[in-house]
């Protein structure tokens, strides 16, 4: 399995912009995460998914963030419109019930000018 | 809330000694507990997990210790290596609920000196 898979890997844009990061989890994995890691908070979790259902969306920051999974192999993180205050590398994670442990992508550095 | 805390925040060491890395937890009740490993500019990678039940976890030349009690787990690395160097981060998953939410500590920036 190639693992998960995360587009673009690197995204410079300016504020105001839309900004789409997309997500491809590994394959039978039926829970999907989207974190966000800064170098002042950390890793935090923003949405995860069980079975293509948002289960707990409490750590997305503002209504400018939004979450989709419209099947079992494609997810999406947007950002609209985008602020300075975003850029920050946005992980993206998936298990399967049946192992602990949720498997990463490599992320997606945004910059937002 | 629970909040994970990894003291220091970076270590730098000679090749060959035996690491201690440090993770606490102010909220006993907890599912399991990770370290996971992260390489510059690359995703996390799972090293040990321990379930809330289990006092230890080994693999290879890594050994996790949990103590829930206290709040504290410990990741012990033996004879360190170059390639170990990477950032190390801990995280909890809490009990109940059912959530599958991770709380992650800000990580420890291991540099082993050759």
């Amino acid at each position: 399995d190639a693992g998960v898979i995360q587009s673009p890997r690197h995204e410079v844009t300016e504020m105001g912009q839309e900004v789409t990061l997309r997500c491809k989890p590994i394959s039978g994995h039926d829970y999907l995460f989207w974190y966000r890691q800064t170098m002042m908070r950390g890793l935090e979790l923003l949405i995860y998914f069980n079975n293509n259902v948002p289960i707990d969306d409490s750590g997305m920051p503002e209504d400018r963030f939004s979450a989709k999974m419209p099947n079992a192999s494609f997810s999406t993180l947007k950002i609209q419109p985008s602020e300075p205050r975003d850029s920050a590398v946005y992980f993206c994670a998936s298990k399967t019930v049946l192992l602990g442990t949720q498997y990463f992508g490599p992320g997606t550095r945004l910059l937002v000018l | 809330k629970q909040e994970v805390t990894q003291i220091p925040a970076a270590l730098s060491v000679p090749e060959g000694e035996n690491l201690v890395l440090n993770c606490s937890f102010t909220d006993s009740a907890i599912y399991n507990l990770q370290w996971f490993r992260q390489d510059p500019g690359k995703g996390l990678t799972s090293l040990l997990l321990i379930q809330s039940s289990q006092r230890e976890q080994t693999s290879g030349r890594l050994n996790a210790s949990l103590d829930k009690s206290s709040g504290r787990s410990t990741l012990y690395i033996a004879a360190s290596q170059p390639g170990d160097s990477a950032t190390y981060l801990c995280a909890v998953m809490d009990l109940g609920g059912g959530s599958e939410k991770l709380v992650f500590g800000k990580g420890m920036k291991l540099t082993v000196n050759p």
